[in-house]
């Protein structure tokens, strides 16, 4: 079995401070880890993914994520968040054993003010 | 056009109506995913096409019925819903139907059951 938990519904950073968005997994096989953001009306868009190798991964707008076996995480990172990154990110894994199947975690909203 | 698109983007059906949401992916990408995304609940897999053979289907009730025609098209028939099926629907497409992949999300068609 797979899962997925995202223990903050919400992060508030101000502009230009760092932001951090947790992300914690479960598989049974191998994990891969994907980071989904979707703006208000819009679906999700894919940010970055750990599939093997180097655990930090770099994505999209900045965007990095470290992988961490021993702790099972996946956490999102920006060194200095825009107000543009306000957003709703999602988290993902998938596991060596299931195919193409995601599951997702519930999402946690950021809040960057100016 | 480009990416993945959805039609229409709001529909609002009574409960004895007869509907379809229509998906097209411009990636020619192998694999196609309907999700349903609820407030306050994770995103849900519902079906998932893979060379145009469903591949998963999540206990999703019969109310709700798939058809991939081809690789680029899929669409999702609607046939006595509930109140409670009102959410957004999002489909996805990805290079194949694997762990590695990312999914490429359309906008959503917004359903709303009277």
């Amino acid at each position: 079995a797979q899962s997925v938990a995202q223990p903050e519904d919400q992060v508030n950073v101000a502009e230009g401070n760092p932001l951090t968005v947790k992300c914690t997994y479960s598989v049974s096989g191998n994990p891969y880890l994907f980071w989904y953001v979707q703006y208000p009306n819009r679906g999700l868009q894919f940010l970055l993914k750990y599939i093997t190798g180097d655990n930090l991964v770099k994505g999209s707008y900045g965007f990095e994520a470290e992988f961490n076996k021993s702790q099972t995480s996946f956490h999102l990172k920006k060194p200095s968040a825009l107000v543009s990154d306000s957003a709703l990110y999602f988290c993902a894994v998938r596991d060596s054993t299931n195919a193409g199947k995601s599951t997702f975690g519930d999402g946690t909203t950021l809040t960057v003010k100016p | 056009e480009t990416g993945v698109t959805q039609t229409p983007r709001h529909l609002v059906m009574g409960m004895t109506n007869k509907k379809s949401l229509k998906c097209e992916q411009h990636l020619g990408h192998n694999a196609m995913y309907w999700y349903k995304q609820s407030a306050k609940k994770p995103l849900e897999l519902m079906f998932v096409y893979s060379l145009e053979e469903r591949v998963e289907n999540n206990s999703v009730p019969s109310r709700f019925s798939p058809e991939c025609p081809n690789s680029s098209h899929l669409f999702l028939h609607l046939h006595t819903l509930q109140p409670e099926d009102s959410a957004l629907y999002l489909c996805a497409s990805s290079q194949e139907y694997s762990p590695y992949n990312e999914q490429f999300f359309g906008p959503g068609t917004r359903l709303t059951v009277l």
